[in-house]
């Protein structure tokens, strides 16, 4: 199985902070990753697939880049609803992993 | 407006079986790959298996913690999907979430989970 690795795994920040998270894939995976925001007791929620491509209705300041093994998650102004955690994904053709998280709370 | 909602979490014993369906609603569920996913308390997301759709054979696909012991299976005219949990064990403890993937094409899923349930608690405890 390809294993992702974010980093790092917990982020203490302000509003208004600049914000990037990074997931490492053990194998190539081209552009077959997307990201997740979860909030405890919610759904987990699309933000991000085919590694920089924006779901329809997310915001502007959520992007990603990052191709083969490295990717990164940016959020360019914190908001006070973007504490939660996040997760990326790969979307492999067979077992499509989690990366382990990254929370991300209020400094 | 697309919907998804599981039922039928609850208390097991080790050694037991349990059946959580997901119900949806807003789209053609016949055109789409399903997934299952969980989250540990404590811990993060895990996927948990995907069933493709009629087009791609229904074909399954599972995590190795599970593979022997799960089922995915869906009803297309009943708009649902199910998640059979047979020799249920404490770590399959977990909030489980069924989720539909984006566009996909021969067994590859391209545009990740882009609708989630909320999630039905299982415990297994004796």
């Amino acid at each position: 199985d390809i294993q992702l690795t974010q980093s790092p795994s917990f982020l203490s920040a302000s509003v208004g902070d600049r914000l990037t998270i990074t997931c490492r894939a053990s194998q190539y995976i081209s552009s077959y990753l997307a990201w997740y925001q979860h909030k405890p007791g919610k759904a987990p929620k699309l933000l991000i697939y085919s590694a920089s491509t924006l779901q329809s209705g997310v915001p502007s300041r959520f992007s990603g880049s990052g191709s083969g093994t490295e990717f990164t998650l940016t959020i360019s102004s914190l908001q006070p609803e973007d504490f939660a955690t996040y997760y990326c994904q790969q979307l492999n053709r067979y077992s499509p992993t989690f990366g382990g998280g990254t929370k991300v709370e209020i400094k | 407006e697309v919907q998804l909602v599981e039922s039928g979490g609850g208390l097991v014993r080790p050694g037991g079986s349990r059946r959580l369906s997901c119900a949806t609603s807003g789209f053609t569920l016949s055109e789409h790959y399903m997934d299952w996913v969980r989250q540990a308390p404590g811990k993060g997301l895990e996927w948990v298996g995907r069933i493709r759709n009629k087009a791609n054979d229904d074909i399954t696909e599972y995590a190795a913690s599970v593979k022997g012991r799960f089922t995915i299976s869906r009803d297309d005219s009943r708009n649902s999907v199910y998640l059979q949990m047979n020799s249920l064990k404490s770590e399959d403890t977990a909030v489980y979430y069924c989720a539909r993937s984006g566009y996909c094409s021969s067994g590859s899923c391209f545009e990740g989970l882009d609708y989630w349930g909320q999630g039905t608690l299982v415990t297994v405890s004796s």
